[in-house]
């Protein structure tokens, strides 16, 4: 089992939608989770993090942990053609490197 | 705040020649200065883990000798690709954390390399 798994997509949502990704992670012991949107030929940009003991809002984006079932959320409301980009969910394992997941790309459509 | 910069952006050079690439941090002190990899649409692949005034860490599969770091300063760090091939041609990204937020890492812009 991957230590962080993510759907590939792509995750097709209109304009003004919610857009919802997910991404499980195998290590229970994880404390801080972050998700990066990385836009093709760049390189990834932190969107936000959270830890273990809560979630986060911050503008258009929320950030979800579920500690029981082991999955980060990210959620986008307002979606707009701008956000369509491929989102990595990190997680911090404890020996100072984050395992990244394969992405989801995110398509929003005018 | 969380700048990293990287140089040059990209470097197209011929087969068997070797290949430095600058990583820096503008506006804080990196602790830790992580080297990635990516091919086309693939994932990042981590290849090293480098901290300041000591030997960087390699991942397994990743040769050292072929791929030189040196974090020499709280700002700094290097890359080079030793002898390079055309199968060494990719996209090298840096990231950097500091010890303000020890668990977030910031990336630089990328490098793409082309070895003819």
């Amino acid at each position: 089992q991957k230590e962080v798994e993510q759907n590939s997509g792509p995750l097709s949502v209109p304009e003004g939608a919610i857009a919802s990704l997910n991404c499980t992670y195998s290590d229970r012991g994880s404390q801080s989770f972050f998700w990066y949107r990385q836009y093709s030929g760049k390189s990834p940009e932190l969107i936000m993090f959270i830890y273990s003991n809560g979630d986060k809002e911050d503008g258009r984006f929320t950030a979800q942990l579920n500690k029981a079932s082991q999955y980060v959320s990210l959620l986008i409301r307002d979606s707009q053609p701008s956000d369509s980009a491929t989102y990595l969910c990190a997680v911090n394992t404890g020996f100072q490197k984050l395992v990244f997941g394969t992405g989801t790309r995110l398509l929003v459509s005018p | 705040g969380a700048v990293v910069s990287q140089h040059p952006s990209w470097v197209i050079c011929k087969s068997g020649t070797s290949v430095k690439i600058e990583c820096r941090s503008l506006d804080f002190q990196a602790t830790t200065m992580f080297w990635y990899r990516q091919f086309p649409k693939q994932s990042l692949m981590l290849m090293a883990t480098s901290n300041e005034g000591s030997k960087a860490t390699y991942e397994q599969g990743v040769e050292k000798d072929k791929f030189l770091i040196n974090h020499a300063s709280l700002t700094l760090s290097t890359l080079t690709v030793t002898s390079a091939h055309p199968e060494d041609s990719s996209f090298y990204i840096c990231s950097a954390r500091g010890w303000r937020e020890p668990e977030t890492q910031y990336f630089g812009p990328g490098t793409r390399l082309l070895v003819l």
